[in-house]
């Protein structure tokens, strides 16, 4: 099974300040076909998780644009350029190349200092 | 309006068996493979289960693996999650997640499973 590890696992930020948050895979993500399955979710506070970005680097439909992914093979990063008061909640990354099993990351706890 | 509703959760005793569903509208069921992933109380999200969209292959967790069976209508535009031999630690929100490409497109609101005497 891929082990996804996320660092740190708590994260306190000032409001306007940036804020990132690494991943690290226990073997690449590049699938065969040259695409990294990589993705990135939010879950606020008493709600669902929703995904902000898909394969490494996509931004879903509605996400700001602060919001962004970057990395390759083992090694990826979510990066909020411009924290805001509704980006508090948990973030994961989940991994969908090697499955199954699909693997998600500890959690990352984001506050704001 | 994507509208994705889990129902059927509850308290059971160990040993138990739940039939969860997940009703889905707004989008094209049946073009979608999907999953239900859980949380436990506090804890982080865990893939349980996926169905593809045709509803012939399956794919498990290994703590799930003999004890869940995943299952889909698309002539209804659901999904079930049978779960037998429940266990304490089968505690968790169940979700229900799209897929059309990469887990996690549309999410339920989730439905609580408490395993308890």
């Amino acid at each position: 099974d891929v082990v996804m590890t996320q660092s740190p696992l708590s994260l306190p930020v000032t409001l306007g300040q940036p804020a990132s948050i690494s991943c690290r895979s226990s073997q690449s993500l590049v699938h065969s076909n040259g695409k990294t399955y990589l993705n990135w979710f939010q879950q606020r506070p008493g709600q669902s998780p929703r995904r902000l970005i898909y394969e490494l680097s996509n931004r879903e439909s509605g996400v700001p644009d602060r919001f962004s992914g970057s990395g390759s093979g083992t090694d990826f990063t979510l990066k909020i350029s411009r924290v805001e008061a509704e980006d508090v909640g948990v973030y994961y990354c989940m991994q969908s190349t090697h499955w199954p099993p699909y693997t998600f990351g500890q959690g990352t706890k984001l506050e704001i200092k | 309006e994507v509208q994705v509703v889990e129902s059927g959760g509850g308290l059971v005793q160990p040993g138990g068996s739940l039939r969860l569903s997940c009703e889905v509208s707004g989008f094209t069921f049946r073009s979608y493979d999907m999953h239900w992933v859980r949380q436990a109380p506090g804890k982080g999200l865990v893939w349980v289960s996926r169905i593809d969209r045709e509803g012939t292959g399956t794919t498990y967790a290994d703590s799930v693996k003999g004890r869940f069976t995943v299952s889909r209508d698309n002539a209804k535009n659901t999904l079930y999650l049978q779960m037998n031999s429940l266990r304490a630690e089968d505690t968790a929100v169940y979700y229900c997640v799209g897929d059309r490409g990469s887990p996690g497109d549309y999410w339920g609101q989730g439905t609580l499973v408490t395993v308890s005497s």
